[in-house]
């Protein structure tokens, strides 16, 4: 099947600190949408993009839809003890038209105060 | 509230049980989902329904079976546990399957098949 790759597949900073990780594909996708999972809760979602080259800004993260198509980037600046869970990033394939989605193995987030 | 609830939280059932894992969604979106999630592996799509009376297999379909009835249900059976089955089930709703596949989740069950 379909795979998503994410990276990394976990972080460890400091409170302050700012934070990257992405997603990487062999397909192209129409759309992209990062997720955070805080433990023994489902994924809420964060940001949705929808068009190649298009960043987005939801507070202090920021995503951005790959100009290939084929990767999505998730920033999130100033990190806070809060940030603490998993994220993940989920992408439709072009031309889809039964709604599936396809996951990363998502990032697991640490944030030491 | 808007949104979507499953039941039971969580539930421990011994192996050759039938489960049935519920599903309600309110916000009269066309599209529902059902994923399980396992330690390393991520969510993976158990079955699908893009509309009411409709309903199709995903990554990971053996040994479960879905009925959409009606918009708001979903519900995911288990005719016959076995222990690879013990995991974190969540059911997802979007209002379209085309483009724009925004997908809003539940809280989850979690169940253990001994």
């Amino acid at each position: 099947g379909q795979q998503l790759n994410q990276s990394p597949q976990s972080m460890f900073i400091q409170e302050g600190e700012d934070v990257s990780m992405n997603c990487t594909s062999s397909s192209i996708f129409n759309t992209w949408l990062w997720y955070k999972q805080d433990p023994g809760e489902g994924p809420v979602l964060l940001i949705a993009l929808y068009k190649a080259g298009e960043l987005t800004s939801n507070g202090r993260l920021t995503a951005q839809f790959g100009i290939t198509r084929k990767d999505s980037f998730l920033n999130i600046s100033a990190s806070i003890p809060s940030d603490v869970g998993i994220y993940f990033c989920a992408g439709q394939l072009r031309g889809s038209t039964l709604g599936r989605l396809y996951f990363g193995r998502g990032t697991q987030l640490t944030v030491w105060p | 509230i808007a949104g979507i609830t499953q039941a039971p939280t969580s539930q421990i059932l011994a192996a050759g049980r039938r489960m049935t894992l519920r599903c309600t969604q309110d916000m009269r979106h066309n599209a529902m989902y059902w994923y399980r999630q396992d330690l390393g592996l991520g969510l993976r799509l158990i079955h699908y329904s893009n509309t009411a009376g409709t309903t199709g297999k995903g990554e990971v379909p053996d040994g479960y079976s879905v009925s959409r009835a009606n918009t708001d249900d979903f519900p995911l059976t288990l005719a016959s546990a076995v222990p690879s089955q013990t995991s974190v089930y969540f059911c997802a709703s979007s209002p379209r399957t085309s483009s724009y596949n925004e997908q809003f989740f539940g809280p989850g069950t979690r169940l253990t098949v001994l």
